[in-house]
């Protein structure tokens, strides 16, 4: 099975980066990917990384570690806008079945 | 509109009565999932759909719950005998293809409560 965990809570300044992130238990790794959830919304995809690395996309990077079992999402320049629910995401018992992890809800402070 | 929908987007009901979720996928998706998020907990996989099979229904928390998907379109959850510990959003997602590396597109849920 695979169980992924997260920090349940991260506060940050506004214009400073964040670092978010996720280790997973692994018997079949497919790869990990990133959901924004503000309060009240839907999940919107950020990321995927199926290899080892840094992919980056404006203002949010997400890097994986397959060897440390380890990934993080990097959100630099944060703006209020950032304060939301992160989840980490990866194929649990299956390529299809994506399962999520408990979320970190990041809030962005003046 | 091109999104994912779901409907009702609310739905207050009596314990121990019949409620019917629907998902309707963006037009093409072959793959829809449905989970369940309580009030700020994380996302509980309960089904996912390749076309019109689910190949995998472990996640269904019992036997009151159940799904279909027809026409490789629209899907219903329903849960039947409601009790107090269904209340929660139900989300529904599509993608192009069931798997690790497709973007899942997320309707707004349908919160359920019941009383």
């Amino acid at each position: 099975g695979q169980s992924l965990e997260q920090p349940s809570e991260v506060t940050a300044v506004e214009g400073a980066i964040v670092q978010i992130n996720c280790t997973y238990q692994t018997s079949g790794f497919y790869g990990l990917s990133w959901y924004q959830q503000h309060d009240g919304g839907a999940p919107t995809f950020l990321s995927y990384n199926a290899l080892d690395g840094l992919e980056e996309t404006g203002r949010f990077s997400s890097f994986l570690s397959r060897s440390d079992s380890y990934g993080y999402l990097l959100l630099q320049e944060l703006q209020m806008k950032d304060s939301a629910s992160y989840f980490c995401a990866t194929p649990r018992g299956g390529y299809q079945k994506v399962t999520f992890g408990t979320g970190t809800k990041l809030q962005v402070i003046p | 509109g091109a999104g994912v929908s779901q409907s009702p987007s609310n739905k207050v009901t009596e314990k121990g009565k019949d409620v019917e979720l629907r998902c309707d996928p963006i037009s093409g998706h072959t793959a829809l999932y449905w989970y369940r998020q309580s009030l700020g907990q994380g996302l509980e996989f309960l089904i996912y759909f390749q076309g019109n099979s689910a190949p995998d229904k472990s996640g269904l928390p019992s036997d009151r719950f159940s799904a279909e998907r027809t026409g490789g379109s629209v899907s219903t959850l329903t849960i039947q005998r409601t009790q107090q510990e269904d209340s929660a959003v139900y989300l529904c997602a599509s993608s192009l293809q069931a798997g690790a590396d497709q973007p899942q597109h997320f309707g707004d849920g349908t919160r359920l409560s019941i009383l």
